[in-house]
């Protein structure tokens, strides 16, 4: 099946550094990824939706001048948490989306945990 | 809108017995239904999806979900629980945005926790 790629897995960063996430559709071309945040023992939390060639669209309450989202390519996502503090500190996972009709999976990369210190 | 309830927060059983996980959506046209599983520190795996075709949807790891339109349900099944499914659980529906793009709404989880 189709893979998603997620880079790095782990990051520990100090409080007002930028860290960059890239998550790479392997084997098909993603028009669409989707970045999400998940709390522990929680569900996922949409952040923000990432279509190739155009600007992300934001959930609600999200800033999106803080998780800066570029999707230069149809493989290639990448989140940045600028400034990052200890509150940023979360498991971030992307996913991507086959184009086409509807009902198309989502495959999902395998998160990266972020740890702001 | 589309919205998903998954119906348990956690889900107790114990090995070798069946697993029933509930799931109801709402939705004004004729959805499209996942069911991912999350491993402790891991990401999301398909375990199955319904788009219109065969009611009763086999997954993987005999998993298996039935549409249910009259009660708008997705409940995830499996015969025989086994110590490996212990994971998190979520039931996804997928929405239309614009432009034939799709947004996917997640349900809160079930843990599922397994019984020697």
């Amino acid at each position: 099946g189709a893979v998603v790629s997620q880079h790095p897995s782990w990051v520990i960063c100090k409080s007002g550094t930028s860290v960059k996430i890239e998550c790479r559709s392997l084997d098909f071309q993603a028009t669409t990824m989707f970045w999400y945040r998940q709390f522990p023992k929680q569900s996922l939390m949409l952040m923000a939706t990432s279509n190739e060639g155009s600007k992300a669209t934001y959930e609600q309450g999200v800033e999106k001048d803080k998780f800066l989202i570029n999707h230069a390519s149809l493989t290639l996502s990448t989140l940045t948490v600028t400034s990052a503090h200890p509150e940023d500190s979360s498991f971030y996972i992307c996913s991507a989306s086959t184009p086409g009709a509807p009902g198309n999976t989502i495959y999902f990369g395998e998160g990266s945990w972020l740890t702001v210190v | 809108a589309q919205s998903v309830t998954q119906l348990d927060s956690h889900v107790s059983v114990s090995e070798g017995t069946p697993v029933l996980l509930r799931c109801n959506y709402s939705s004004s046209y004729s959805p499209s239904l996942f069911w991912y599983v999350q491993h402790p520190n891991k990401g999301l795996q398909l375990l199955l999806k319904y788009t219109s075709a065969a009611t009763l949807v086999k997954g993987i790891n005999g998993f298996e979900a039935e549409f249910k339109k009259s009660e708008t349900s997705f409940h995830l099944t499996k015969p025989s629980a086994h110590m490996s499914d212990a994971a998190e659980y979520f039931c996804v529906v997928s929405d239309y945005m614009i432009k034939g793009t799709y947004k996917y709404i997640f349900g809160t989880g079930t843990r599922l926790k397994v019984l020697a």
